[in-house]
């Protein structure tokens, strides 16, 4: 089945550093991928969705020039979160889906940690 | 916009009980409602429900969707210790992201 790789998988950063957040799709081709973020107890919430050789959209409240989002690839989506802040710790995972009416498959998630 | 609705929040049971948890949806121009299980990590994928009445079963898993009255039912049976997870139902309308609801935490105890 679909396979979607996240990396890293775990990272903690000092406050005002920049983190880099992979995904891939190792097994098929994405031409969009989607980046959640989820906080402790609660759902995950769309930030953005990726476009392959095209801007991210990004959902309401999401700032676009703190989380850079760069679609380079059919398989490889990035996402960086800038000058991170202690409130930007959270669980962030990267989605994408096989073909047009496939169920979404997710990556492992990355827990972030901003000291 | 979109919006899905869990309930319960949080369910415990004992080993060998039947569950039932439900998902009502508003969603403009539906596409497919999902069920995924979160245990510690990323949600891992249970059923993809496109069609009413149509009972989408996996082991003790089973679903059924109502798109008269906009609901989802996931059931377990003969619960298991290792079916402790958070339960998602997502919604996928227009757009082709998800919206997911804030989930039912089942605990299921020995």
């Amino acid at each position: 089945g679909a396979v979607v790789s996240q990396h890293p998988s775990r990272v903690i950063c000092k406050s005002g550093t920049s983190v880099k957040i992979e995904c891939r799709s190792l097994d098929f081709q994405a031409t969009t991928m989607f980046w959640y973020r989820q906080f402790p107890k609660q759902s995950l919430m769309l930030m953005a969705t990726s476009n392959e050789g095209s801007k991210a959209t990004y959902e309401q409240g999401v700032e676009k020039d703190k989380f850079l989002i760069n679609h380079a690839s059919l398989t490889l989506s990035t996402l960086t979160v800038t000058s991170a802040h202690p409130e930007d710790s959270s669980f962030y995972i990267c989605s994408a889906r096989d073909r047009g009416h496939s169920p979404l498959h997710f990556g492992n998630g990355t827990r972030l940690t901003v000291t | 916009e979109d919006k899905v609705v869990q309930s319960p929040l949080s369910l415990v049971v004992h080993e060998g009980d039947t569950v039932t948890l439900n998902c009502s949806y508003e969603v403009t121009n539906f596409r497919s409602l999902l069920w995924y299980k979160q245990e510690k990590k990323a949600p891992t994928f249970l059923f993809m429900l496109t069609s009413s009445g149509i009972e989408k079963k996996s082991g003790r898993l089973s679903s059924i969707l109502d798109k008269k009255e906009l609901f989802s039912i996931l059931n377990i049976t003969a619960t298991q210790t290792g079916d402790s997870a958070v339960y998602l139902c997502a919604i996928s309308g227009s757009a082709r992201q998800l919206t997911f609801g804030s989930g039912t935490q089942l605990t299921v105890l020995p």
